[in-house]
């Protein structure tokens, strides 16, 4: 039981190119969500999803695109990556008690 | 702007002393969770407060949710070096629909 798994765990981009985060979760959870951490700024919700096949923005959408395909993962992407986007990605996942588990995180920088 | 406020953002303990960390909303919340984060961790889930006036504890810390349920604290009683990391509250309200993180407390502890 792995739990939340996040891939890749660091990279390095340059302005103007495209990313995929993938996460993963084996817990059967339905309920699967995108934070951006930055010093000071806590953690903002970017994208979620409440089921296979449903997504909605969170509090920062813009340059970001989610999909899920398939109930155990939830993919984000970047389609043209900006130096803002400099940040650690954590994916979440959660069932009906409505605690999340987290990933490990993605550390993405930006040049 | 940020719904949750979190005081301080900053806490230096020496080992052995408590602490309190306080959650602020200024809208009336269904439910907070309180997570912790290691450094270089990611965000772990330590417990969910749902009832006004709530009390819960787990060995030295105790949380605790307000009467008009608009605040949260999380006490720590003779803090260890384990206790390092940041502590978030989250809460939840109707019309957010989604959890809303505080910019989190970050202890150090002095040995």
């Amino acid at each position: 039981n792995a739990g939340v798994t996040q891939t890749p765990k660091f990279r390095v981009l340059k302005t103007g190119q495209s990313m995929t985060l993938l996460c993963a979760q084996d817990m059967n959870h339905e309920y699967m969500y995108w934070y951006r951490q930055d010093p000071g700024m806590g953690l903002r919700l970017i994208h979620y999803s409440v089921g296979e096949g449903t997504t909605a923005k969170g509090e920062v959408p813009d340059g970001y695109n989610v999909s899920r395909l398939k109930k155990q993962n939830f993919l984000l992407g970047l389609e043209s990556a900006a130096p803002s986007q400099t940040s650690v990605y954590f994916c979440a996942s959660s069932g009906r008690t409505a605690a999340q588990f987290f990933g490990p995180g993605t550390r993405l920088t930006v040049l | 702007g940020q719904q949750v406020m979190q005081i301080p953002q900053y806490q230096h303990v020496q080992e052995g002393e408590d602490f309190t960390t306080y959650c602020n909303s200024s809208t009336t919340l269904s439910n907070i969770q309180w997570y912790k984060q290691r450094p270089g961790g990611h965000p772990v889930f330590l417990i969910q407060l749902v009832k006004s006036g709530e009390v819960k504890k787990q060995k030295r810390l105790t949380f605790q949710f307000g009467e008009a349920k608009k605040n949260s604290s999380l006490h720590i009683t003779a803090t260890q070096t384990t206790d390092v990391g940041t502590y978030f509250c989250a809460g939840i309200n109707d019309s957010w629909g989604k959890l809303q993180f505080g910019a989190g407390t970050q202890v150090v502890v002095t040995p």
